[in-house]
This record gives C-alpha cells, sequence and structure tokens, in this order.
C-alpha cells in the first residue's frame, strides 16, 4: 500500500501563505496513470478538493480557491507541494494529500489512498 | 457544480443491522462517476466503492452501491463493530470534484 506524506507548518498567520509538500514514496509520482491531489477539511465539516496535479505539471484547481492556490511538483524528489496565500481563519483545516486516478481518456476519478492528513490553524 | 446531498445525515443502528445511506446529485453524472468513502475518527477517508458499485480493494463484500438516475445508495447488508463512521460521496463526473457533506453510522 502506498503511503503519502504530507509535512509543513501546523500554524499559519492570517494573511500570509500555506505551504505544505506531499512525499510519495518510490518514484510512482511519475505514473502515468495518477494525479496527485489536495483535500481539505475544516475541523468537524466536510472534505474539499482543492486541485490536483500532474508529473508534467499539469493542475486542475478548484475554481472556488483557484486565485489563491499553487500546486507543483518536483519529480526529482518525489514531492508535489500545495501553495495557499491570503490565508483566513476560514483555511483552518486537516489538509490531505492523496492520489487521484486518471483513466485513458484524461478524465479524473477517485481518491486512493490518501496520506495521514495534517492540522494547519491559522491564527496569529 | 455539482452538489451531492446526503441523507440522513446521521443514522443509528445496532450490530447485525441493514444500513441504507444516501447520495443524491443535483444534475446527471455521467457514466456512474460516483465514489463512496469511510472516515474514522482521527484518521483519513478510505475509499470504499467506485464507479457507483464496484468495491476497492480489499473492501468486504458486505458494502455494496447502487445508483438510480441521479439517486445513489450506499448499502450495509450486516453492520460490524467496526463499520461505524462517517460516509461521504463523491462525484468525479465533472470539476470540481465534490464530496458530500457526509452521513454519520453510530452505534444505537
Amino acid at each position: 500500500q502506498l503511503h503519502l506524506q504530507e509535512s509543513g507548518p501546523g500554524l499559519v498567520k492570517p494573511s500570509e501563505t500555506l505551504s505544505l509538500t506531499c512525499t510519495v514514496p518510490g518514484g510512482s509520482i511519475t505514473s502515468r496513470s495518477y494525479y496527485w491531489g489536495w483535500i481539505r477539511q475544516p475541523p468537524g465539516k466536510g472534505l474539499e478538493w482543492i486541485g490536483s496535479i500532474y508529473y508534467s505539471g499539469t493542475t486542475y484547481y478548484n475554481p472556488s480557491l483557484k486565485d489563491r492556490v499553487t500546486i507543483s511538483v518536483d519529480t526529482s524528489k518525489n514531492q508535489f507541494s500545495l501553495k495557499l496565500s491570503s490565508v483566513t481563519a476560514a483555511d483552518t483545516a486537516v489538509y490531505y494529500c492523496a492520489r487521484h486516478g486518471r483513466i485513458a481518456s484524461g478524465r479524473l476519478n477517485w481518491f486512493d489512498p490518501w496520506g495521514q492528513g495534517t492540522l494547519v490553524t491559522v491564527s496569529s | 457544480e455539482i452538489v451531492l446531498t446526503q441523507s440522513p445525515g446521521t443514522l443509528s443502528l445496532s450490530p447485525g443491522e441493514r444500513a441504507t445511506l444516501s447520495c443524491r446529485a443535483s444534475q446527471s453524472i455521467s457514466s456512474s462517476y460516483l465514489a463512496w468513502y469511510q472516515q474514522k475518527p482521527g484518521q483519513a477517508p478510505r475509499l470504499l466503492i467506485y464507479g457507483a458499485s464496484s468495491r476497492a480493494t480489499g473492501i468486504p463484500d458486505r458494502f455494496s452501491g447502487s445508483e438510480s438516475g441521479t439517486d445513489f445508495t450506499l448499502t450495509i447488508s450486516r453492520l460490524e463493530p467496526e463499520d461505524f463512521a462517517v460516509f461521504y460521496c463523491q462525484q468525479y463526473g465533472s470539476s470540481p470534484y465534490t464530496f458530500g457533506q457526509g452521513t454519520k453510522l453510530e452505534i444505537k
């Protein structure tokens, strides 16, 4: 089973940029069958897809966050990263990275597996 | 954006009983592009079902999924103690990929 691992600061000040990294073991980040995604979950609430990236750098973002989100990939480190700018308390959440399936037509599908998640709190 | 509405919000049942969870889409989802996840407290979601009715690897056959138009159902035929959790549906028919708000399955 693939084990994804999120890392990054657990506390970010309002108006600053949240930065997280997900490490994908074994070089599988360059698989042509998958994208790599970020999903978040505010405490006690539901799940929200943030965006996903292919090893080539192609990205798809949720329009609700698109103006503040940048997802990048570093295949040499088997990592992909999330940056969310101008954060507010509403961005406090557990942030998950996950493998995002891709079928031959290019359509993306489900998320499996997920990392354990990391709580990011936005507070001064 | 496709909105997914799950019902009920909370379902209270006993081990051994049958659970039926619903997920209704605000518009048609092409080609049964719907998944179900289980999330236990303090854990990440786990994929249960994809393609509306296909079980993910390692998922017991007491879990099943079905669809009728824009209505999707997750059924757990006979509840085991480890099944109690929050369940989410997710559509991948169109971007943005959206989740339902969740159904909490609790022990009665």
